[in-house]
């Protein structure tokens, strides 16, 4: 039973360019979370969806971030004109959305340089 | 608000045990996770807490009062490879995200 899959695992980008990191939910789950870790900091939500919903974005900044989980294929995190402030690892974790404990359960992360 | 406190480090021998703390401030709570994260790896899940009481598995415990909005985290018999970051995480009911506090760094010495 695979696990959250994260890609890139690693991704270097050049100030003023695009990146896309994708995440594919565990097997049964319908909920997808992106979550955020700066250097030396704890993990800071930033986007709850569902299929081709947008639940919670309260966490994302207001401009240059977006967030996808289209019918097919995995969720996309996509942040336009990245600045050096945005090196981060990238957590996404998905959960069956199920009542009760409705665990999530973390991808290995995308860890975002940029230059 | 919401706010989470757990202390920064903590360090223990190996064989003992180690409580490593956890205070919430959330407004409508609605479960309390702790996860371990390996330097430059994912969190992995621990356990789960909703009601007041002690949850055991294995090695590992965790405890919740809720009307002090206090968590701990119990972890018996300490091994090396429990060197890790402790992060403790709570749900409001307003939704699925998890608000996380800073992480507990822990480590264990021979």
């Amino acid at each position: 039973n695979a696990g959250v899959m994260q890609n890139p695992r690693h991704l270097v980008r050049r100030r003023g360019q695009e990146a896309r990191l994708r995440c594919s939910p565990m097997k049964g789950h319908s909920h997808v979370y992106w979550y955020r870790q700066l250097p030396e900091e704890g993990l800071k939500f930033m986007v709850y969806l569902q299929k081709e919903n947008i639940i919670d974005e309260s966490g994302m900044p207001k401009e240059r971030f977006s967030a996808e989980f289209p019918k097919e294929g995995p969720s996309i995190l996509r942040i336009q004109q990245v600045v050096r402030g945005d090196s981060a690892a990238y957590f996404c974790a998905s959960s069956p959305g199920m009542l009760g404990p409705d665990t999530q359960y973390f991808g290995p992360g995308t860890r975002l340089t940029v230059l | 608000g919401q706010n989470i406190d757990q202390p920064t480090e903590m360090t223990a021998t190996e064989g003992a045990i180690v409580q490593i703390n956890c205070t919430y401030q959330t407004s409508g709570f609605n479960g309390l996770f702790w996860y371990q994260q390996h330097a430059g790896e994912a969190p992995t899940f621990l356990s789960y807490n909703v009601l007041d009481g002690l949850e055991e598995k294995g090695r590992f415990s965790s405890f919740l009062s809720r009307s002090k909005g206090y968590s701990y985290l119990l972890l018996k018999e300490l091994q090396m490879k429990d060197s890790a970051s402790y992060l403790c995480a709570v749900r409001n009911n307003q939704g699925g995200k998890l608000i996380f506090g800073q992480g507990t760094e822990l480590s264990v010495k021979p």
